[in-house]
């Protein structure tokens, strides 16, 4: 079992939906959240961090922690075209480098 | 706002050669990291260091070493290079306490190995 976990998809909406992207992990002890967005053959993005349970907005983005249930999730409001993209979820843990779920590939329909 | 710069963007090797990949972190950020990204998995950590000592370990094969030096830039020694290494290699840099130590990427070097 990885230790972090996210569905591959891909997630299909149209254009001016909401994209809700969801990530389990499995480390108690994780301190940080992380979000990423990544176009084919580019490097990560960093879209989003959080630190503390509840929500954090950010323009179109919302991410949202809650450490009970070990669960990230990333809503993306007023979905693009060019936010078609593979979202990755990261989590700091013991050590400070970032260990990332497989991506969600995210697909918006014009 | 400067990014991380790495170099070169494309590098092709040949089997059991060796190949150095270059980082140069934004400017004031005290901690390198080092991933590795294969076609269609997701970024592996290799290693990292925090003011030019290695801070963090992590799936980095004993033919790969890297160092950072005094100006903060950093590199990445492969040697006897095999085919499995082909990937993208990115480096990402961060500053220590500052903001949960968010992570900034560099837009990676593509090694291809024939």
């Amino acid at each position: 079992q990885k230790e972090v976990e996210q569905n591959s998809g891909p997630l299909s909406v149209p254009e001016g939906a909401i994209a809700s992207l969801n990530c389990t992990y499995s480390d108690r002890g994780s301190q940080s959240f992380f979000w990423y967005r990544q176009y084919s053959g580019k490097s990560p993005e960093l879209i989003m961090s959080i630190y503390s349970n509840g929500d954090k907005e950010d323009g179109r983005f919302t991410a949202q922690l809650n450490k009970a249930s070990q669960y990230v999730s990333l809503l993306i409001r007023d979905s693009q075209p060019s936010d078609s993209a593979t979202y990755l979820c990261a989590v700091i843990t013991g050590r400070r480098a970032l260990t990332f779920g497989s991506g969600t590939r995210l697909q918006v329909q014009p | 706002a400067a990014g991380v710069i790495q170099s070169p963007r494309h590098l092709i090797k040949e089997k059991r050669e060796t190949a150095t990949l270059k980082c140069y972190p934004i400017p004031r950020h005290d901690t390198v990291y080092w991933y590795q990204q294969g076609p269609g998995q997701d970024p592996q950590f290799l290693i990292s260091f925090y003011e030019k000592m290695q801070s963090d370990k992590g799936s980095i094969p004993d033919r790969f070493s890297a160092q950072q030096f005094s100006d903060y830039h950093s590199e990445l020694n492969m040697s006897s290079l095999e085919l499995g290494d082909s990937a993208l290699y990115f480096c990402a840099s961060s500053l220590q306490g500052g903001r949960g130590y968010e992570q900034y990427f560099g837009p990676g070097t593509r090694l291809t190995v024939t």
